[in-house]
């Protein structure tokens, strides 16, 4: 399957200042990539949709001024978090899909980023 | 309102022994569901995949049953080990044929030596 990578895995900052987290796609041009957040003992909750060269779409709820996506290659998508707020502290997860797999669609996952705003 | 139900409560098996995992579904129409595995402070890994018509699928120790009926997914991990201890999600594709999947919370699963 595909290899997802991202960075940092861990940062904290201060609130009110940003933080950018990258996702990689090793070996898998990827027009499409998704973001999820995580709280502790819940499930994944899917923040957008990012599209290579267009604009992201954002799920209900999610500020799309606040939570900044730029799909700006077929292997890279960024996720900027602005103006950080203690309550953006979570864990952030990117992925992908491979619809290659005959009509299904595996998803696969970056290792992660924990954001910690203090 | 569509729901995934995944019991909440971790599972505590001897090593050797048969997990079952089990997910709910409500108000879905799900085409295919999904199995991943989640360590702690990692992303998901993709294990499984069974389709609307299929009624089993294995690979190696897993097996997965999907019963459309029950609207319910049985996840087994035969002769389990240690190193099988970690957080199963599933996984149904969204209503309406999104091919984005919506991910249930997940059950623990500890297998002791």
């Amino acid at each position: 399957g595909a290899v997802v990578s991202q960075h940092p895995s861990r940062v904290i900052c201060k609130s009110g200042t940003s933080v950018k987290i990258e996702c990689r796609s090793l070996d898998f041009q990827a027009t499409t990539m998704f973001w999820y957040r995580q709280f502790p003992k819940q499930s994944l909750m899917l923040m957008a949709t990012s599209n290579e060269g267009s604009k992201a779409t954002y799920e209900q709820g999610v500020e799309k001024d606040k939570f900044l996506i730029n799909h700006a290659s077929l292997t890279l998508s960024t996720l900027t978090v602005t103006s950080a707020h203690p309550e953006d502290s979570s864990f952030y997860i990117c992925s992908l899909l491979d619809g290659t797999s005959g009509g299904t669609y595996e998803q696969y996952f970056g290792p992660g980023t924990r954001l910690t705003v203090t | 309102s569509q729901k995934i139900e995944q019991n909440s409560e971790a599972l505590n098996i001897q090593e050797g022994k048969t997990a079952t995992l089990t997910c709910n579904y409500t108000n879905y129409s799900p085409a295919y569901l999904q199995w991943y595995r989640q360590d702690p402070g990692r992303g998901p890994v993709f294990l499984l995949l069974i389709r609307e018509n299929e009624k089993e699928k294995r690979k190696e120790r897993l097996k997965v049953t999907f019963d459309t009926t029950l609207k319910q997914s049985l996840f087994h991990i035969t002769a389990s080990q240690p190193a099988d201890s970690a957080t199963y999600l599933c996984a149904l594709d969204s209503s309406g044929g999104s091919y984005i999947p919506t991910f249930g919370r997940g059950t623990s699963l500890i297998v002791h030596p």
